[in-house]
This record gives C-alpha cells, sequence and structure tokens, in this order.
C-alpha cells in the first residue's frame, strides 16, 4: 500500500530562522507527484510546492525549497525566513502518474513565534 | 473566479438526522473528490469521481453516499447522522491525473453531529 508519513506532529520556529518539515513516503512506482499544502487557521488549503519524481532538481518557490530524495523516499521542505503568516498545518501528499488518488500524511503543525 | 465552492460552510445535525453537502466547480474538471480531516488522521478520501455520472468509494465510505449527475456538481450525503460523522469535509478537484495535476479545494464544511 501507499503510504506518506508525517512524523513531526507540531513544530515551532522564530520568525527569520529556517525550519525543516520532514516527509517520507513508500510506493513501488517510478512516475509520480510530491505535493506540500498549507492550510492556515482560516482552513483553505493552499498548494506551497510540487515536485515531479522524474526530475532530480529540487522544487523551490521563493522562501519554500524542497529536498527530494527519491532513493531514501523522501521529501522534506524547508522554509526560509520564517515568518508569522507560515503558521499552519502543513501537509505532505503524493499521487501516482496516471492515476486519481491523491494519499496525504497527517500533517505538521507549525507555529512561528515573534 | 470561484473555484471550488462548498455549501453549507458550518452545520450542527443532532443524530439520525440527514444532510448534503453542495460541492460546485467552475473549472470543467473531471475528477471531484470529498475527503474528511480529523485531528491527527490528516485527509482521509470519502467518495470520488472521475466523471459525470460515476463515482467510487474512496478509504472511509461507510455512512456516506454521492451522487455526480452533473459535471460541476458532486453531492455528498449522510442518510443517518452519527456523532462519528463530526469532522471537517472537503471538496476537491483536479484535471485528470496523468500529469500530477494539483487539487483545488473548497473551503471547508464544519459538521458537527451531537
Amino acid at each position: 500500500a501507499q503510504t506518506v508519513t508525517q512524523s513531526q506532529p507540531e513544530m515551532s520556529v522564530q520568525e527569520a530562522e529556517t525550519v525543516t518539515l520532514s516527509c517520507t513516503y513508500d510506493t513501488s512506482e517510478n512516475n509520480y507527484y510530491l505535493f506540500w499544502y498549507k492550510q492556515p487557521p482560516s482552513r483553505q488549503m493552499i498548494l506551497v510546492i510540487r515536485q515531479e519524481a522524474y526530475k532530480q532538481q529540487n522544487a523551490t518557490e521563493n522562501r519554500f525549497s524542497v529536498n527530494f530524495q527519491k532513493a531514501a523516499k523522501s521529501f522534506s521542505l524547508k522554509i526560509s525566513d520564517s515568518q508569522l503568516g507560515d503558521t499552519a498545518m502543513y501537509f505532505c501528499a503524493f499521487i501516482t502518474s496516471g492515476t486519481y488518488k491523491y494519499i496525504f500524511g497527517t500533517g505538521t503543525r507549525l507555529k512561528v513565534l515573534a | 473566479n470561484a473555484g471550488v465552492t462548498q455549501t453549507p460552510k458550518f452545520r450542527v445535525l443532532k443524530t439520525g438526522q440527514s444532510m448534503t453537502l453542495l460541492c460546485a466547480q467552475d473549472m470543467n474538471h473531471e475528477y471531484m473528490y470529498w475527503y474528511r480531516q480529523d485531528p491527527g488522521m490528516g485527509l482521509r478520501l470519502i467518495h470520488y469521481s472521475v466523471g459525470e455520472g460515476t463515482t467510487a468509494k474512496g478509504e472511509v465510505p461507510d455512512g456516506y453516499n454521492v451522487s455526480r449527475l452533473k459535471k460541476q456538481n458532486f453531492l455528498l450525503g449522510l442518510e443517518s447522522a452519527a456523532p462519528s460523522q463530526t469532522s471537517v469535509y472537503f471538496c476537491a478537484s483536479s484535471l485528470p491525473g496523468v500529469s500530477g495535476e494539483k487539487l483545488f479545494f473548497g473551503s471547508g464544511t464544519q459538521l458537527s453531529v451531537l
């Protein structure tokens, strides 16, 4: 079975510091896509970053970047220069190419401290 | 630019009552999903649809029914609500998953069953 594991239920970071959220997944497929979604207190789910498994280059979006280690099946999210607005629940998700089922992790609640 | 719209946003039910959650998307997406979000459990798939007139069971379908009579609408029904169905419900839609398209989410429905 395909699974996504987020082993850090809660984390905190000081404003302006860097924090890394971990995510591991399990699949026997070779072509898939990985995502990080942010859910702020407003409850809206927002896509933070997307990674294609066939690309070795790590995806980046402004202050957000990933460390994608395909052999280790690891997909961590690094947030640089943390801001108060980054306080949110973060979900790691995964989908195999050509399918319709997204698999979500249990989430990491991040609090950015002033 | 509505995207995915869920109604209602909040609802309180008594055990045994029924209700329908409505999801509408204006992006001509083929795939639509209903998830429930519970603390420590991430997002779990209830039912999904890969096209008008078709539905399928997800990970936690018991106690729920769905219909997709029109491509833009996906309805989630609770025939006899139970306290275990207290949760936040999210509807989402996407293009066919050939290229790992991102999910577009509604703003969620907070349901409490007393």
